[in-house]
């Protein structure tokens, strides 16, 4: 496999439900994100992991919870959500996270929706 | 904060039509710019990008240059296929201090080609 990965690519679920939404990348990269693309809004950035740390939180609620356990892989786990959640879920990845010219490689994404 | 706005679509055209998509920026200092292209159903895929004032970018037939004096990064193509529509993302890297990185993107024009 190359590139970036996302699984599942479609996933339907209750708002009583728990799920998790996987990504993992073939780049040797070593920056993870996690974005939100809605139908009405621009493309919003969630998390941002560096080296397995996660360096920033946009403000996103708490029904939404991370997991980076290393480089390659990232993880979206998701519970008790709302039906305005149901977006498109896309991962990036780039090779340093730093640096004006670090370049962003994006999966396929995963379309969520609440019902 | 730093900011990207592009022309609003949709853009119709048809085939081997002249295309340009607009993009201007608003940052600090001069950062990395982007365009990214999503298919339907599909993640973005990096299309090209310019990394430092008058750099050109250009993959598949697309071009943009970084113009600092106008702040812009206009995409051209300078003849169209019914393979080229989908939605087109102007995008800037900005600097997050100990956060890293992240892409601050437009909010996407749609391009339809007709043969």
């Amino acid at each position: 496999e190359t590139g970036v990965t996302q699984t599942p690519r479609h996933l339907v679920m209750g708002m009583t439900n728990k799920k998790s939404l996987k990504c993992e990348q073939h780049l040797g990269h070593n920056a993870m994100y996690w974005y939100k693309q809605s139908a009405k809004k621009p493309l919003e950035l969630m998390f941002v992991y560096n080296f397995k740390e996660q360096t920033e939180n946009n403000s996103v609620p708490s029904r939404f919870s991370p997991e980076c356990p290393n480089s390659s892989h990232l993880f979206l786990h998701l519970h008790t959500l709302q039906p305005e959640d149901s977006a498109l879920y896309l991962c990036a990845s780039s090779l340093q996270g730093r640096g004006g010219t670090d370049t962003q490689y994006f999966g396929p994404g995963t379309r969520l929706t609440v019902l | 904060g730093d900011s990207v706005t592009q022309m609003e679509g949709p853009v119709t055209l048809s085939e081997e039509a002249f295309l340009t998509i607009n993009c201007t920026y608003t940052a600090t200092g001069y950062p990395s710019l982007f365009w990214y292209v999503q298919y339907p159903g599909e993640g973005l895929q990096l299309l090209l990008k310019a990394t430092k004032a008058d750099d050109k970018g250009s993959n598949k037939g697309f071009e943009a240059t970084y113009r600092k004096e106008t702040t812009s990064f206009h995409l051209e193509k300078g003849s169209v296929q019914v393979s080229d529509s989908a939605v087109y993302f102007c995008a800037l890297i900005t600097f997050r201090g100990q956060a890293g990185t992240a892409l601050i993107f437009g909010k996407g024009t749609t391009l339809s080609v007709s043969s």
